[in-house]
């Protein structure tokens, strides 16, 4: 298996564009997270979605933030307008709910996002 | 004014010592915790999880120690080598008291620094 995959890897963009980062979540697996890196605040839980369907969106720090997962195999997080406060690594991961011997999350290898 | 960044503890260790990295949580209702290692440029990668009902679990030269009544983990990790620097991670859930909680709650971190 490929793992989880993200794309970009990496996005510079100017403030005020609109940004959306991809993941392929590992096949079979039915939970999936977008978690935020930054120096300042470490690694915060965005939104995460089970069987498609968003469960938890509390870490969504504004509007401007919207995660969409229009099937098993695709999940995108956009933001719009962006501004250079979001600039930050953004993990995509996922994880079978049905492995009760534990809640082992796969991660992507992150899209480092640069707003200017 | 100038943002101050996330300062994290650091642990520095000669090849071949044994590692021991601490994480303490606050959330009481937490059952179940996960070591997870970053490398740079990385996603976080599993390494060993444990849940309440356990005091104590050993994998493949790691050893995570769970204390409840401080609310405190700790990772071992025996004979360190050059490959395990990286930043560690606890992450805490509340997952097995029901409700199909998948939440992770990150820790702020460790950098270890193995010397060769």
């Amino acid at each position: 298996d490929a793992g989880v995959i993200q794309s970009p890897r990496h996005e510079v963009t100017e403030m005020g564009q609109e940004v959306t980062l991809r993941c392929k979540p590992i096949s079979g697996h039915d939970y999936l997270f977008w978690y935020r890196q930054t120096m300042m605040r470490g690694l915060e839980l965005l939104i995460y979605f089970n069987n498609n369907v968003p469960i938890d969106d509390s870490g969504m720090p504004e509007d401007r933030f919207s995660a969409k997962m229009p099937n098993a195999s695709f999940s995108t997080l956009k933001i719009q307008p962006s501004e250079p406060r979001d600039s930050a690594v953004y993990f995509c991961a996922s994880s079978l709910s049905l492995n009760r011997r534990g809640l082992e999350t796969f991660f992507g290898q992150g899209t480092r996002l640069t707003v200017v | 004014g100038e943002s101050v960044g996330l300062h994290l503890p650091t642990l520095s260790v000669q090849e071949g010592d044994n590692s021991i990295i601490n994480c303490a949580y606050s959330n009481s209702a937490s059952d179940y915790f996960i070591w997870y290692k970053q490398e740079s440029g990385k996603g976080p990668q599993f390494i060993i999880d444990i849940r309440s009902n356990m005091d104590k679990r050993q994998g493949q030269r790691v050893t995570v120690l769970l204390n409840k009544t401080v609310k405190h983990l700790s990772l071992q990790i025996a004979a360190t080598q050059p490959g395990d620097s990286a930043v560690y991670f606890c992450a805490e859930a509340p997952w097995l008291s029901g409700g199909s909680n998948y939440k992770l709650t990150f820790g702020k971190g460790t950098l270890l620094t193995v010397n060769p």
